[in-house]
């Protein structure tokens, strides 16, 4: 099966930009999450959809972030405006939805790498 | 509140040497699923373990097992005769009843030819 899709790959924007990622789950999985992975930092979990409602965003910095996932399968995330902070791996994972299978372990993108000069 | 560590920041060994990297969680709840992903230079996460807290048998998949022991909230994983392709950084993850994963800091294993 197709895996978890990502794009763009690489993005370079100058602080105060807007930039949108956008991710395709693998098929049926309902659960979907966006981390962001700071250099020599393992993944922090921004915002976790199920379906189309949202789960946990705890950790999404609301003032500057936003993530949409419509029809409960596509999502995008948006960061506007950009800080120097914001340089990061931004993925994507999936799984199957909350009661189906046990361990409901997580698949990733191959993520995007953003940098903010 | 649920914490993952990984205390060894940094391994290398030489190929074909066994290695053990180490993980210790925090977590009050009572069922908790505890997994093992790789990260290889290309970046993308491949999940490779996992283990739930009602199972503490240990085992072994090819040149991978896992010592699970609720008694001192480890999660370690080994990897028999590492090879140069299994080096990457390898992250332990802790996912309590809320669906929402921790992941450690992770470790680098660097494997030498």
């Amino acid at each position: 099966e197709a895996g978890v899709a990502q794009s763009p790959r690489y993005k370079i924007i100058e602080k105060r930009q807007s930039v949108a990622f956008w991710c395709n789950p693998i098929s049926g999985h309902a659960t979907l999450y966006w981390y962001q992975q700071i250099l020599g930092q393992g993944p922090k979990l921004l915002i976790q959809f199920q379906n189309n409602g949202v789960v946990d965003d705890s950790q999404l910095p609301k003032d500057r972030f936003s993530a949409e996932r419509l029809k409960g399968v596509d999502s995008t995330l948006k960061i506007q405006p950009a800080k120097l902070e914001d340089s990061a791996v931004y993925l994507c994972a999936s799984s199957r939805p909350y009661g189906q299978g046990v361990y409901n372990e997580q698949f990733f993108g191959p993520g995007t790498r953003l940098t903010v000069l | 509140a649920q914490k993952v560590t990984q205390a060894q920041t940094e391994i290398s060994v030489v190929e074909k040497e066994d290695v053990t990297l180490d993980c210790v969680y925090e977590t009050r709840d009572t069922t908790y699923y505890l997994f093992w992903y790789k990260q290889p230079p290309s970046g993308e996460l491949v999940f490779l373990i996992r283990r739930n807290s009602f199972d503490e048998q240990n085992e072994i998949s090819g040149r991978y097992s896992w010592n699970f022991q609720k008694s001192t909230s480890s999660f370690n994983f080994t990897i028999t005769a590492s090879q140069v392709v299994d080096s990457a950084v390898y992250f332990c993850a802790l996912r309590g009843g809320t669906y929402k994963y921790i992941f450690g800091t992770g470790t680098r294993l660097k494997v030498l030819a």
